[in-house]
C-alpha cells in the first residue's frame, strides 16, 4: 500500500520552515525519508523505527506517530540546498509515496 | 567504498524487444531492490532480492523479472517492451533489511520507441 504524502509541492524562501507529511493505511513499523535532486539518485535522510529510535541526518528532524500511522519531516531554516523531491518509504518492501517537491528560493 | 553501480546509464530500445539492466551493489550488501520511476508516479517497487532469492515482488506484469547472483550483483529483465516501459530504473542496495538505509544507484534511463 503506497503511503500518501502531503503537500505535493511547496515553495519556500531561504530561512523559512516546512513540514512534509506521510501517512499510511497500514500499521507502520518504520518510515524512511529520502531526498532526490533533479537528475540524481535518491539519498538517504533518515529512518524512524517503532519505539522511537531514529537513525540519520543530524540537521533534519522527523516524528513518527505509530498510532496515527503518520510521519512528518521538519525542515527548519531552509537552505537552497534543501531543494529537491522528498520521498517517504514504508513497509518491508520499502514502498515510496509519490513525493513532495520542495523549492527553496533566495 | 564504491557506491551502487548501474549499467548501462542510457538505453534506447524498440517496442517488442527485450532489455537487461545490471546493478552492482555496495560490497557486503546482500539486499538489492529495483524501482521504476516515472513522472507523477514516483518510485514504484518492482522486486527485492536477498542472497539470490526473490524476497518481495511489486505489482508489475510477468514481463518484468530479475535475478541475483552469488556475488550479490543483480539483473533486471523486461521482455516484449512497451512504450509505457520508458522510465528511469533505479536499484538500491542495503546490508540486511529495510531497517537499514538503502543506497541508490544513478539509474538506467530506458526509452522505448
Amino acid at each position: 500500500q503506497q503511503p500518501v504524502q502531503s503537500p505535493q509541492a511547496v515553495i519556500l524562501r531561504e530561512g523559512e520552515d516546512a513540514v512534509i507529511n506521510c501517512s499510511s493505511s497500514k500499521a507502520l513499523y518504520s518510515v524512511h525519508w529520502y531526498r532526490q535532486k533533479h537528475g540524481e539518485a535518491p539519498v538517504f535522510l533518515m529512518i524512524l523505527l517503532k519505539g522511537g529510535e531514529q537513525k540519520g541526518h543530524e540537521k533534519i528532524s522527523a516524528s513518527f506517530n505509530e498510532k496515527k500511522q503518520q510521519s512528518s519531516l521538519y525542515l527548519t531554516a531552509s537552505q537552497l540546498s534543501y531543494s529537491g523531491t522528498y520521498f517517504c518509504g514504508t513497509g518491508r518492501n520499502l514502498i515510496f509515496g509519490k513525493g513532495t517537491k520542495l523549492s527553496v528560493k533566495p | 567504498k564504491a557506491g551502487v553501480t548501474q549499467t548501462p546509464r542510457y538505453l534506447i530500445k524498440t517496442r517488442g524487444q527485450q532489455v537487461t539492466l545490471s546493478c552492482s551493489p555496495i560490497s557486503g550488501h546482500r539486499s538489492v531492490s529495483w524501482y521504476q520511476q516515472t513522472p507523477g508516479q514516483g518510485l514504484q517497487f518492482l522486486f527485492e532480492y536477498f542472497s539470490e532469492t526473490q524476497r518481495n515482488k511489486g505489482n508489475f506484469p510477468g514481463r518484468f523479472s530479475g535475478r541475483q547472483f552469488s556475488n550479490s550483483r543483480s539483473e533486471m529483465n523486461v521482455s516484449t517492451l512497451e512504450l509505457g516501459d520508458s522510465a528511469l530504473y533505479l536499484c538500491a542496495s542495503s546490508s540486511q533489511d529495510m531497517n537499514t538505509e538503502a543506497f541508490f544507484g544513478q539509474g538506467t534511463r530506458l526509452t522505448v520507441v
